[in-house]
C-alpha cells in the first residue's frame, strides 16, 4: 500500500490527452511539500518528468504538464504518442515516515 | 553527461550481507545528496536510504538498521552495505541524484540499477 495513490493504468489513442492522479494526504501534499514525477520504461533508468508542482527539466517535452491543488495532483499528457508508453510516478516528502515517498505507479498504455 | 552506474548485485541467501557500489561521472559525490531507491518484481518505486553532502544519513523504517549508505570520496562512488537480508529485500536497486529544495527533495538523475535476489 503506497503512501500516495495512483490509478493501477490508464490508456489512450495517439493524439489524444490522459491525466494521471495522485492523492496523497495532510503529512505530505497537505504539509506543502511539492509533488514529482517520473517516467519509467522497464529495464531502463527513471527519468525525471516534472518537479516543483508543474516544472519541466531541459529536454522534456512541453505536452508534459503538472499541477498540485490541496492533499491531489495530477501529470497532464498530450498528443499522446507511442513512445509515451511507460510506467509513471508520482513523489514526495511525507513528515510522518520522514522520507520520500512515491505512488504506486501509472502504467500508460497507448492504444 | 552526467552517469551513474551501480554494480555489486546478485544472487544472496537470507541473512546475508552484500555491497552495492554506485559510481559516478562527471558530477562530485560528495558534493551532492544521493540517495538509494529499489524496485520490488512487480512493484512501485521505493525510496531506501539518503546522504547528505554533510555526511547525516536517513533510512526508511523497512532497512533501518541493517543497511549503511556511505561513499568514498576518492572514487567518486557511493555505497549501499546491506545486511541481514531478507526475501523482501529482492529489487532492482538505484542510485539517484537528489536535488533538494525548501519543499521537498527530489531525484535528477537515476542509474540503470542493480538487480539483488534473496533467496536460498
Amino acid at each position: 500500500q503506497s503512501v500516495l495513490t495512483q490509478p493501477p493504468s490508464v490508456s489512450g489513442a495517439p493524439g489524444q490527452r490522459v491525466t494521471i492522479s495522485c492523492t496523497g494526504s495532510s503529512s505530505n501534499f497537505g504539509a506543502g511539500h511539492d509533488v514529482n514525477w517520473y517516467q519509467h520504461l522497464p529495464g531502463t533508468a527513471p527519468k525525471l518528468l516534472i518537479y516543483g508542482n508543474n516544472n519541466r527539466p531541459s529536454g522534456v517535452p512541453d505536452r508534459f504538464s503538472g499541477s498540485k491543488s490541496g492533499t491531489s495532483a495530477s501529470l497532464a499528457i498530450t498528443g499522446l504518442q507511442a513512445e509515451d508508453e511507460a510506467d509513471y510516478y508520482c513523489q514526495s516528502y511525507d513528515n510522518s515516515l520522514s522520507g520520500s515517498v512515491f505512488g504506486g505507479g501509472t502504467k500508460l498504455t497507448v492504444l | 553527461e552526467l552517469q551513474l552506474v551501480e554494480s555489486g548485485g546478485g544472487l544472496v541467501q537470507p541473512g546475508g550481507s552484500l555491497r552495492l557500489s554506485c559510481a559516478a561521472s562527471v558530477f562530485t559525490v560528495a558534493n551532492n545528496y544521493m540517495s538509494w531507491v529499489r524496485q520490488a518484481p512487480g512493484k512501485g518505486l521505493e525510496w531506501v536510504s539518503l546522504i547528505y553532502s554533510g555526511g547525516s544519513t536517513y533510512y526508511a523504517d523497512s532497512v533501518k538498521g541493517r543497511f549503511s549508505i556511505s561513499r568514498d570520496d576518492s572514487k567518486n562512488t557511493l555505497y549501499l552495505q546491506m545486511n541481514s537480508l531478507r526475501a523482501e529485500d529482492t529489487a532492482v536497486y538505484y542510485c539517484a541524484r537528489v536535488l533538494p529544495t525548501l519543499r521537498g527533495d527530489y531525484f535528477d538523475y537515476w542509474g540503470q540499477g542493480t538487480l539483488v535476489t534473496v533467496s536460498s
